[in-house]
């Protein structure tokens, strides 16, 4: 079965660094995918929309990069901020399947 | 606006014991997910209604019914509730017909506990 691999243990960052999540998938490459941000107690906020076809999307101060090679998405925060913590899930989408699915998900920390 | 609603909040049940999850969205989307999420598992999709009038499973469907009411609401209804489906239950809904890849909107979730 597919599996969505994100760092398990969070990450923690300076301020004014340029945070990197990884999300590792196994098998087969999704025809999307996507990133959003889930605060505690709250439901998730989607972020950015990267397809099969795409290398790299951008929105702001938000990156998100798509290597089917390598099975991997990066997102990237740049000049990061503590309003940036959150944790951040992807999610791959499997348009002939009629399916979408999550990770679990990096809890991330910028500190001031 | 207010997006996606879901009620109740928080819920505790006793082992056995029914209840159905209401969920509402007013910006006329045609999709409407129940997902349940668990620590380290992630969100996993329990039904989906790709459009009024339909639904289907999705990855863990067993224990639970849907109903789509209509465009707005989709319900979700646990027959005879066991502590495995002690989660945090949310709704989401997509303006697109389908599992496409339109975003997601998600409600702020029920905390659900079974004793």
């Amino acid at each position: 079965s597919q599996k969505i691999e994100q760092n398990s243990e969070a990450l923690n960052i300076q301020e004014g660094k340029t945070a990197t999540l990884t999300c590792n998938y196994t098998n087969y490459s999704p025809a999307y995918l996507q990133w959003y941000r889930q605060d505690p107690g709250r439901g998730p906020v989607f972020l950015l929309l990267i397809r099969e076809n795409e290398k790299e999307k951008r929105k702001e101060r938000l990156k998100v990069t798509f290597d089917t090679t390598l099975k991997q998405s990066l997102f990237h925060i740049t000049a990061s901020q503590p309003a940036d913590s959150a944790t951040y899930l992807c999610a791959l989408g499997y348009s002939s399947a009629s399916k979408i699915i999550f990770g679990s998900g990096t809890r991330l920390s910028i500190r001031p | 606006n207010a997006g996606v609603t879901q009620t109740p909040k928080f819920q505790v049940l006793k082992t056995g014991q029914s209840m159905t999850l209401q969920c509402a969205q007013d910006m006329n989307h045609n999709s409407m997910y129940w997902y349940r999420q668990d620590p380290g598992m992630g969100l996993r999709l329990i039904y989906y209604s790709a459009s009024e009038g339909t639904t289907d499973k999705g990855e863990v469907p067993n224990g639970y019914n849907v109903s789509r009411l209509n465009k707005r609401e989709f319900s979700l209804r646990l027959e005879s509730a066991a502590p495995s489906q002690t989660s945090v239950y949310f709704c989401a809904s997509s303006e697109a017909g389908g599992l496409s890849t339109d975003t997601q909107y998600f409600g702020p979730g029920t905390r659900l506990t079974v004793l």
